[in-house]
């Protein structure tokens, strides 16, 4: 079946640090990809998503690419905020169907 | 107001309890979800609902069932709850354009059965 893959489990930086999320899908077809974030107590928010090939989304300062060579959708920002502090799941949504599969998230934490 | 509201936020339950896990949206929206969360393992989904009455299993839908008799109101149950569904469930909906559209999240159900 469709998977996500974030291999970073914990990210911490410093305010105008870079930051760079990996995010690796396997499914059939072509999927929609997605970023959400969660802030404590909240549910997960939409933050972008593309749906081709070399398409990029973004949204506050966020961004990332889909890439169907490297099956990646890498979540970058050049200059990461306090406030950016918060668990980022990068997200499939299966081609021709409705069940979005979420990875395991990613805890930044930015230091002021 | 584009809301997607659970009740109740935190739930104590001991084991063998039966569970009710409600959530309502206002946005006429036709596709349902429930998804949990545990560390380590991010969002699980739990079911699907397309539309009243019309619901389809998730990954992980064993110990678990659902309602939805109106659009705007989806149930959770959990028939003798055990304590490996502690949790935070997550209810969510979106349009009913297939999975390229966004999910709308609730704020959460934090669950323990003791």
């Amino acid at each position: 079946g469709d998977s996500v893959t974030q291999t970073e489990g914990q990210v911490a930086l410093s305010e105008e640090d870079f930051l760079t999320i990996h995010c690796n899908y396997s499914a059939s077809g072509y999927p929609a990809l997605f970023w959400y974030v969660q802030y404590p107590g909240e549910g997960p928010q939409f933050l972008f998503r593309a749906s081709r090939d070399k398409e990029k989304g973004s949204s506050r300062g966020f961004e990332a690419t889909y890439d169907k060579g490297t099956t990646s959708f890498h979540l970058r920002k050049a200059s990461v905020q306090e406030s950016d502090s918060a668990v980022y799941y990068c997200a499939l949504g299966e081609d021709m169907g409705y069940k979005l599969t979420f990875g395991t998230g990613t805890s930044l934490l930015v230091d002021p | 107001d584009m809301k997607v509201t659970q009740m109740p936020r935190y739930l104590i339950k001991r084991m063998g309890e039966n569970v009710l896990l409600e959530c309502g949206q206002d946005m006429s929206h036709e596709t349902m979800y429930w998804y949990r969360q545990d560390p380590g393992l991010g969002l699980q989904l739990i079911y699907i609902s397309y539309d009243v009455d019309s619901n389809s299993e998730g990954d992980i839908p064993k110990g678990y069932r659902v309602s939805r008799k109106k659009r705007e109101h989806f149930s959770l149950i959990l028939d003798s709850a055990k304590t490996n569904q502690t949790s935070v469930y997550f209810c969510a909906s979106s349009l009913p354009m297939g999975s390229n559209e966004r999910l709308f999240f609730g704020h959460g159900t934090k669950l323990s059965v003791l």
